[in-house]
Order: structure tokens, then sequence, then C-alpha cells
């Protein structure tokens, strides 16, 4: 079974500054990828980033990135140069390619970015 | 880029009726359709994966005869949620996958209030 931890129910951060979301994550699978989606108000999930098991590479995109610690099982989101319009809620899911093809998600993180 | 389209976005209904919520792919075939649920101020937690033509995979714990789903064609699924209660009152989203690595596109979700 998958398992998807993410110990900060909430966080602050000052606008503009650099920003780490921390998710760990247990499977027994080798084959696996992660992700991070952002949740508004609105409820839509929106899709962030990207991290395959086998990529030896962090992932970025734009200000958001990837520390990916693969023997750690950890996979932070790493947002910087932080925007009001950042706040919102944070949630690490995975896929694990032997599990069904569904996500499974950590429990979130709410992100209020102060002015 | 493939969308899901799921209505509606909200609804209230009185205790002890039943309520469709229905998820589009528009732009691609969903042979497999994730159904969530998602109380306040917690995560996504996967009910159900309809399959096209095939009858529903439940997680443990969810009734089956109380949230139907039907997956009849490549482009619908549809969850019903019968004689609802109020403690049914939630947020629903759906989620397939467009056959991309990256996964998973979402609806935009549906809150459900049963008064």
């Amino acid at each position: 079974a998958q398992k998807i931890t993410q110990t900060q129910p909430g966080m602050f951060v000052q606008e503009k500054e650099a920003v780490t979301l921390d998710c760990t994550y247990d499977t027994s699978d080798q084959s696996y990828g992660l992700f991070w989606y952002k949740q508004p108000s609105s409820g839509e999930m929106i899709f962030l980033i990207y991290q395959g098991s086998y990529d030896e590479q962090n992932a970025t995109e734009g200000r958001y990135s990837l520390n990916f610690q693969k023997a750690r099982k950890s996979a932070n989101l790493v947002i910087s140069a932080s925007q009001l319009g950042d706040s919102a809620m944070y949630f690490c899911a995975m896929r694990a390619n032997n599990a069904g093809n569904m996500l499974t998600f950590g429990g979130g993180t709410r992100l209020m970015v102060k002015p | 880029g493939a969308v899901v389209s799921q209505h509606p976005s909200r609804v209230i209904c009185k205790s002890g009726t039943s309520v469709k919520i229905e998820c589009r792919s528009l732009d691609f075939q969903a042979t497999t359709m994730f159904w969530y649920r998602q109380f306040p101020k917690q995560s996504l937690m996967l009910m159900a994966t309809s399959n096209e033509g095939s009858k529903a995979t439940y997680e443990q714990g969810v009734e089956k005869d109380k949230f139907l789903i039907n997956h009849a064609s490549l482009t619908l699924s549809t969850l019903t949620v019968t004689s609802a209660h109020p403690e049914d009152s939630s947020f629903y989203i759906c989620s397939a996958n467009p056959g991309s690595p990256l996964g998973y596109t979402f609806g935009s979700g549906t809150r459900l209030t049963v008064v």
C-alpha cells in the first residue's frame, strides 16, 4: 500500500520569499510517480510538477521545483518568490505503477502568503 | 489540453433524495475515471474507479449501493448518491488520465449539500 505524509498542516510565508512544503512517501514499488497539486478555495486541482522515480534530475517548472531525495523517500516542493496568489492548499500525491494507476494523496498543507 | 467537464458544480438536495454527478471527457476517451470525495479541510480520498463497460471498483468502506457509478461510454462517467443524508455532504471530484505520463485531468468538482 502507498502512503503519503505531509507533516505541515499550515504554513506562512512572506511575499517574495521562498517556501518548502514537505512530503514523504512510502511504497514498496520501484516504479512510481510523484505529483504536486494546488487547490485554491474554488476546489479545482491544478497540476504543478511531476517527478518520476527514475528521474535523476530534480523537476522544475517555473517557480516550482521538487527536491527529490529517493533514499529518504521525500519529495518536497519548493516555491520561489512567493506571490499572494500562491495562497492555497497544496497536495502531494503518488502514483504507484503497480497499483492501478490511481493517485494517493497526502493530507495537504495550507499555504498562506503574507503581504 | 485534455478537459474533464463536471456538472453540477453545486447542488443542494433534501435528505432522502438522489443526486447525479456527471463527468465528461471532452477531447479524449476516458476508459477509466477516478472518483474522489473531499470533506472540509481534508484530503482527497478515492471512493471508486469506474471502467467503461464494466463494474466499478470501490474502495474499502464505500457503499456500492449508495454511490452508484456508471461508465456507459468512453466519454461519460456518472456518480449517483442515492438516498442522500447530511453526512454525504462533501466535495466530489472526478479525474481521468488522458494518456500522458503526467496523468491526470480533474473535473472542477461538485459541492454537495444535503439538508
